[in-house]
């Protein structure tokens, strides 16, 4: 099946700061999505874009299908941007999302 | 509001005890999802529905059943044949299962063995 990796495993940073998250994948997909798991543990839906730009507030998130990979940017970041954010991808014929192991983000004050 | 409601949101269970979650969802999805995860651990797929009546195991159903009656409806029973069973577990809906299904998640139900 597919290989979804993130990028890097875990991150801190200062409040301000900005940042970049990396999804690479081994095969074409036809569904990518980034989600947020705040520490409470809900999944929140940031970005269904299995190509090309979408931006929301601070968050913007690019896909390069052709070359399997996608980034999540996070400018400006806050404390309340702390939190593991997944990748998901779907690929070929499978029926479900392959999620990646995530990215441990903590903002400090 | 649309969305996707779990319950119970905490559950503790003795050893050799079957447990179900519930998941109601209204946002009218055909295709409906049970996740597991585990701590510091990705989301592991147990089960999923593409239509009322009809299941599929995921990657880990082993010691889970589950039941599709109703399309709003599917609720996971954590059997007492699940070795390790605490867990969150997370359920989720899109419109189809196709390639195009934007995911959508419930807020989760976190189950203790004691």
């Amino acid at each position: 099946g597919i290989q979804v990796e993130q990028s890097p495993p875990d991150l801190i940073l200062q409040e301000g700061a900005n940042s970049t998250l990396r999804c690479n994948f081994s095969d074409s997909v036809n569904n990518l999505q980034w989600f947020h798991q705040n520490p409470w543990g809900q999944l929140i839906n940031l970005f269904y874009i299995p190509s090309g730009t979408k931006q929301n507030g601070r968050l913007s998130a690019t896909t390069v299908a052709t070359e399997r990979y996608s980034l999540l940017y996070i400018s400006s970041s806050q404390t309340t941007d702390s939190g593991v954010y997944f990748c998901a991808v779907l690929s070929g014929s499978a029926r479900q999302l392959t999620f990646g192991s995530g990215t441990q983000l903590t903002v400090l004050p | 509001d649309g969305g996707i409601t779990q319950s119970p949101k905490y559950l503790f269970r003795k050893e050799g005890q079957n447990v179900t979650l519930s998941c109601e969802q209204n946002l009218n999805h055909d295709a409906m999802y049970w996740y597991r995860q585990d701590p510091g651990q990705g989301l592991r797929l147990i089960y999923y529905s593409q239509i009322v009546n009809d299941f599929q195991k995921g990657d880990i159903a082993e010691g889970y059943s589950v039941s599709r009656e109703k399309k709003e409806s599917f609720p996971l029973t954590v059997t007492s044949a699940q070795k390790n069973p605490t867990a969150f577990y997370l359920c989720a809906s899109s419109i189809g299962v196709s390639n195009t299904g934007e995911l959508f998640f419930g807020e989760g139900s976190r189950l203790t063995v004691l």
